[in-house]
């Protein structure tokens, strides 16, 4: 199976940066994905790593080591929109469909 | 717009009814969707994987009397709670795999809250 693990709350400035860890494991990796999810609502999709490195998209930006499993998510000049539950995701070879995995999500308070 | 929607996107029912929730891809063909549910302050647990034309695969521990699965067109499927409980309260998502143009993305639908009376 797969075992998912992130932090449960964080809490940052308006304003600053903050980095989510998740650590994965799993056989047959085939991507890491992270998500952002406000209250209530949907997850919508923030970045997918399969291969090791950073991502960068805006203020967001991903990174991750298969060796280590390990990715994390960056968010630079946070705002108080960004306050969410953010969830990482993995997806396995050895799953149907490629389905993904989800972690219990981050959840991060942004405070002016 | 959307790339996926749900409907309803929330509803109310008694104890012992059958509820019906759609999802529907709609800017291009989904075989596979997948169906979520999710309870307050938890992730998102995959409850089965719907397959146009066939029979949907369930995760384990999922009863599939009680969730109804009907993927009948390349564009629809449905999940029916069936005899719905005050324990199956909770928010049912949607979400197609991918499409040509975005491999690596799951596109989600907004969601459906169910509450059961």
């Amino acid at each position: 199976g797969q075992n998912i693990d992130q932090p449960t709350e964080m809490t940052a400035t308006e304003g600053a940066i903050v980095q989510i860890n998740c650590t994965y494991q799993t056989s047959g990796f085939n991507g890491l994905f992270w998500y952002q999810q406000h209250a209530g609502e949907a997850p919508t999709f923030l970045s997918y790593n399969v291969l090791d490195g950073l991502e960068e998209k805006g203020r967001f930006s991903s990174f991750l080591s298969r060796s280590k499993g390990y990715s994390y998510l960056l968010l630079k000049e946070l705002q108080m929109k960004d306050s969410a539950s953010y969830l990482c995701a993995v997806r396995s070879y050895n799953t149907n469909a490629g389905k993904s995995t989800f972690g219990d999500g981050t959840t991060l308070t942004v405070k002016p | 717009g959307a790339v996926v929607s749900q409907h309803p996107s929330w509803v109310i029912c008694k104890s012992g009814t059958s509820v019906k929730i759609e999802c529907r891809s709609l800017d291009f063909q989904a075989t596979t969707m997948f169906w979520y549910r999710q309870f307050p302050k938890q992730s998102l647990m995959l409850m089965a994987t719907s397959n146009e034309g066939s029979k949907a695969t369930y995760e384990q521990g999922v009863e599939k009397d009680k969730f109804l699965i009907n993927h009948a067109s390349l564009t629809l499927s449905t999940l029916t709670v069936t005899s719905a409980h005050p324990e199956d309260s909770s928010f049912y998502i949607c979400s197609v795999l991918a499409r040509p143009d975005r491999p690596n993305e799951q596109f989600f639908g907004p969601g459906t809250r169910l509450t059961v009376l």
